[in-house]
């Protein structure tokens, strides 16, 4: 059974540029979370996305945004892109909803904003 | 206060050692845990997850829950070298929100 899968691996985009994240979760899999990994603040929480909804949101400003496809696919939008947006993007992926089941991670997605 | 807390370390223990990690959480109404292994460069991978109080077991994890006290603590029996990476515990927050919440992470170093 593959696993989450989350592309492009690496990015790299200068200030004001706006970036598209893809994930595939695991095949049956209908919940994807979204976090934002840094050394000072580790793991935070984006957003939930479960059959196509978002579920649940956490503190980020409007121009962090997702959606989630009927396959499950789900795409991570980053507008006017800032120094600090640098991170490890991961995506996680569960049968149900985020907590409620346990989450996978994809591999991640390492962007830079120069 | 941060709602889920963790000793950042480093914590380094000899090969053969028990290694423990712990973790406390503020809200009263969580009730589901979880502890990931990170390895540097990679993504976090689940190692256990324990729902009620009391101890769970797993090769040579051993995750403890204490509901009351609120923490939950992960031992590591016989530590081997592999087994150094960043630990993170996740919480599952009660009520309307269901989120996991992440702690920071403890680092841990097991010495040959």
């Amino acid at each position: 059974k593959a696993g989450v899968t989350q592309t492009p691996r690496y990015l790299i985009k200068t200030r004001g540029q706006q970036v598209t994240l893809s994930c595939s979760p695991i095949s049956g899999h209908r919940s994807v979370s979204w976090y934002q990994q840094t050394p000072g603040q580790g793991l935070q929480f984006l957003f939930e996305y479960f059959s196509e909804t978002q579920r649940n949101k956490g503190n980020f400003p409007g121009r962090f945004s997702g959606r989630q496809f009927s396959n499950s696919r789900s795409e991570m939008n980053v507008s006017t892109l800032e120094l600090g947006d640098s991170a490890l993007y991961l995506c996680a992926s569960s049968l149900g909803g985020a907590g409620l089941n346990i989450q996978y991670f994809g591999a991640g997605t390492r962007l830079s904003v120069l | 206060q941060k709602e889920v807390e963790q000793n950042s370390g480093p914590l380094s223990v000899p090969e053969g050692a028990i290694a423990s990690l712990n973790c406390t959480y503020s809200d009263r109404g969580s009730q589901s845990f979880f502890w990931y292994r990170q390895y540097s460069g990679k993504s976090p991978e689940l190692i256990m997850s324990i729902y009620s109080n009391g101890d769970k077991e797993d090769g040579r994890f051993t995750a403890q829950l204490n509901k009351a006290s609120q923490y939950v603590s992960l031992l590591i029996r016989d530590s081997q070298p592999s087994d150094s990476a960043t630990y993170l515990c996740a919480v599952l927050k009660g009520g309307n929100n269901r989120k996991l919440i992440w702690g920071l992470g403890t680092s841990l170093a097991v010495n040959p």
